[in-house]
């Protein structure tokens, strides 16, 4: 089983360029999620996708940032215009759907990130 | 604001050894509590999961929980130089939400 598969695996732009990074999530995974680490900081929650629909989007830092996942499958997630701080590891992680009820057990499989270099 | 505490490092211990990783968490109401490794420049792997008090096992690794110091640990036992990674603790469950907080990761040194 192939696991989730992020592209680029390292973007360097200037401030005020556009990247758009996308994610594959685990075939089947209805859940989808993006994270970003900045440099000596822990990972941090950006948005969650069930199929489609934005599940919860509250740790978008701004309106600079576009996370899509048209037909519920890929994932593209847009910085427009990048600025010096979006510098990062962008994770991307998929869960299964949660047949439980209970979404704080649901493993989630991360990517190995694109790291974001912002000049 | 929901914050997990982790001494980012590095532990050095000797091959054969115990390594102890050690993380604390200031939401009380934390349900789920997970342990992660991660080798540099790959991504995060669950590697252990527990949500009640007390200890679980799973090969050489035994991750404790104690809720009412809020204290979550992470034992490896015989470390190998395999082992050496960065180890992050995360929980979840917090007021009823499923989205992780994250620790900022031990790095462990197991070596030779």
């Amino acid at each position: 089983e192939a696991g989730v598969t992020q592209f680029p695996s390292h973007s360097v732009i200037e401030k005020g360029q556009t990247v758009t990074l996308r994610c594959d999530p685990i075939s089947g995974h209805d859940n989808l999620y993006w994270y970003r680490r900045v440099m000596g900081k822990e990972i941090k929650f950006l948005l969650h996708f069930v199929k489609e629909s934005k599940q919860d989007e509250s740790g978008m830092p701004n309106n600079r940032f576009l996370a899509e996942r048209t037909g519920g499958t890929y994932s593209t997630l847009k910085v427009q215009p990048a600025e010096l701080e979006d510098s990062g590891v962008y994770f991307c992680a998929s869960s299964q759907e949660d047949l439980m009820g209970l979404s704080s057990y649901n493993e989630q499989f991360f990517g190995p990130g694109t790291r974001l270099t912002v000049l | 604001q929901k914050e997990v505490e982790q001494n980012s490092g590095p532990l050095s211990v000797p091959e054969g050894a115990i390594a102890s990783l050690n993380c604390t968490y200031s939401d009380r109401g934390s349900q789920s509590f997970f342990w992660y490794r991660q080798y540099s420049g790959k991504s995060p792997e669950l590697i252990m999961s527990i949500y009640s008090n007390g200890d679980k096992e799973d090969g050489r690794f035994t991750a404790q929980l104690n809720k009412a110091s809020q204290y979550v640990s992470l034992l490896i036992r015989d470390s190998q130089p395999s082992d050496s990674a960065t180890y992050l603790c995360a929980s979840t469950g917090g007021g009823g939400s499923y989205i992780p907080t994250f620790g900022r990761g031990t790095s462990l040194i197991v070596h030779p």
